[in-house]
């Protein structure tokens, strides 16, 4: 595996379910982002991890729980979601969290809340 | 607050060269950014440059800035069906107050090749 992958690609979940994405990369980086892209809305940063530390948390409803174990792995753990929260949710990395510094994504997992 | 505005559709001929245009509101902006996102696929970082700069030249892709006019634009020399993607414009200021690590997208440029 290269570059950085999720799993899964697609997912059906009911607003009772309890999920988790999954998301890791294999460059060797310090930094891990979680996105939310919805149609016709900018993309969305929920979180950056930074050497494993939270570093950032944009007012994401606590419904959305992420954890990052070591620096390769993140996950994004999903409990009572809303239909509104239906969407494309992307994973980054980069060498480090400063600013400029080249992100790299993975595929996205589509989310769909029912 | 900051915002990046983009066309949302854009379509041309197989061959003929592809412009897209992306405006910005933070004059302070450091880094400038081109993505594009094939169809179930995620971003893919094209070009950047940095604010310092008027152009920069990769291969067929010509990225110009005006900053006075706070304009960026992409252009994409003899495009190829397999440039059908969505193009998104992006913005950075590593100064600006409170989360200066986000970046700020636009909507999207939806680039059609007809062959």
């Amino acid at each position: 595996e290269t570059g950085v992958t999720q799993t899964p690609r697609h997912l059906v979940m009911g607003m009772t379910n309890k999920k988790s994405l999954k998301c890791e990369q294999h460059l060797g980086h310090n930094a891990m982002y979680w996105y939310k892209q919805s149609a016709k809305k900018p993309l969305e940063l929920m979180f950056v991890y930074s050497l494993e530390e939270r570093v950032e948390n944009n007012s994401v409803p606590s419904r959305f729980s992420p954890e990052c174990p070591n620096s390769s792995h993140l996950f994004l753990h999903l409990h009572t979601l809303q239909p509104e929260d239906s969407a494309l949710y992307l994973c980054a990395s980069s060498q480090d969290a400063r600013t400029g510094s080249e992100q790299y994504f993975g595929p996205g997992t589509r989310l769909t809340v029912t | 607050g900051e915002d990046v505005e983009q066309s949302l559709f854009l379509s041309v001929r197989e061959g003929d060269s592809s412009v897209i245009n992306c405006t910005y509101t933070d004059s302070s902006s450091t880094y400038l950014y081109w993505y594009k996102q094939e169809p179930g696929a995620g971003l893919q970082l094209l070009t950047y440059i940095f604010s310092n700069m008027d152009m920069k030249q990769d291969q067929r892709l010509t990225v110009l800035l005006n900053k006075k006019d706070k304009h960026l634009s992409l252009r994409i020399a003899d495009t190829q069906t397999g440039d059908s993607a969505i193009y998104f414009c992006a913005e950075s200021n590593p100064h600006r107050a409170g989360n200066n690590r986000k970046l700020i997208w636009g909507l999207g440029t939806s680039l059609a090749v007809n062959p």
